[in-house]
């Protein structure tokens, strides 16, 4: 049974690029969250989709977007990098969206 | 203040020392605590999880939960090399987990 999986794992962009992120939930999950993790700090909700809607959203700019597809996969986009946005972009996914989350191994921004 | 606190480390012990790691929170509507452990460049993984107040205990680990004072902890027995690791509180709210800073543990041959 797959756990969740991520794509790609290093991205190196530079400030003003765009970038998308792509996650495949666990199989069996429906919900998928999506955390900005930056060194040496916890993780910080962004968003959570379910039914291919966002349902909640953490305390980002609207650089930040996303979307769920009908397989429950799902993409975070980044429009105009800035330097801050350097980060570790983790994907967890759930059965429904109050139940335990499980993470995928992350995707290492870097923007220079 | 932040909705949860968590000592950032790092801490170091030997092979085979008690570790007691620790978060608190300011919430009293947060009602489940989970403990996740993050290898180096890996993404977190779900350890225990507890519910009411009192302790729960899987194998080296034990999760206690004290609501009265708002205090959560993780205690490792026996503690390997490893278990070195970062080791993150959360607590769901809304569906959105809100996480500690993490605390470093560094566990010695």
């Amino acid at each position: 049974d797959a756990g969740v999986t991520q794509s790609p794992t290093h991205l190196i962009k530079t400030r003003g690029q765009q970038v998308t992120l792509r996650c495949s939930p666990k199989s069996g999950h429906d919900t998928v969250s999506w955390y900005q993790q930056a060194l040496g700090q916890g993780p910080q909700f962004i968003f959570q989709y379910y039914e291919e809607e966002e349902r909640q959203r953490g305390n980002f700019p609207d650089r930040f977007s996303g979307h769920q597809f009908p397989n429950y996969s799902s993409e975070l986009n980044v429009n105009a990098l800035l330097l801050g946005d350097s980060a570790l972009y983790l994907c967890a996914s759930s059965l429904g969206q109050l139940e335990t989350q499980y993470f995928g191994p992350g995707t290492r921004l870097l923007v220079l | 203040q932040k909705e949860v606190e968590q000592d950032p480390g790092p801490l170091s012990v030997p092979e085979g020392a008690i570790v007691s790691l620790n978060c608190t929170y300011s919430n009293s509507a947060f009602q489940y605590f989970m403990w996740y452990r993050q290898y180096s460049r890996k993404g977190p993984e779900l350890l225990m999880y507890t519910y009411s107040s009192g302790n729960k205990e899987d194998g080296r680990f034990t999760a206690q939960v004290d609501k009265s004072s708002k205090y959560i902890s993780l205690f490792i027995r026996d503690s390997q090399p490893s278990d070195s690791a970062t080791y993150l509180c959360a607590t769901p709210h809304t569906g959105k987990l809100i996480f500690g800073q993490g605390t470093t543990l560094q566990v010695k041959p």
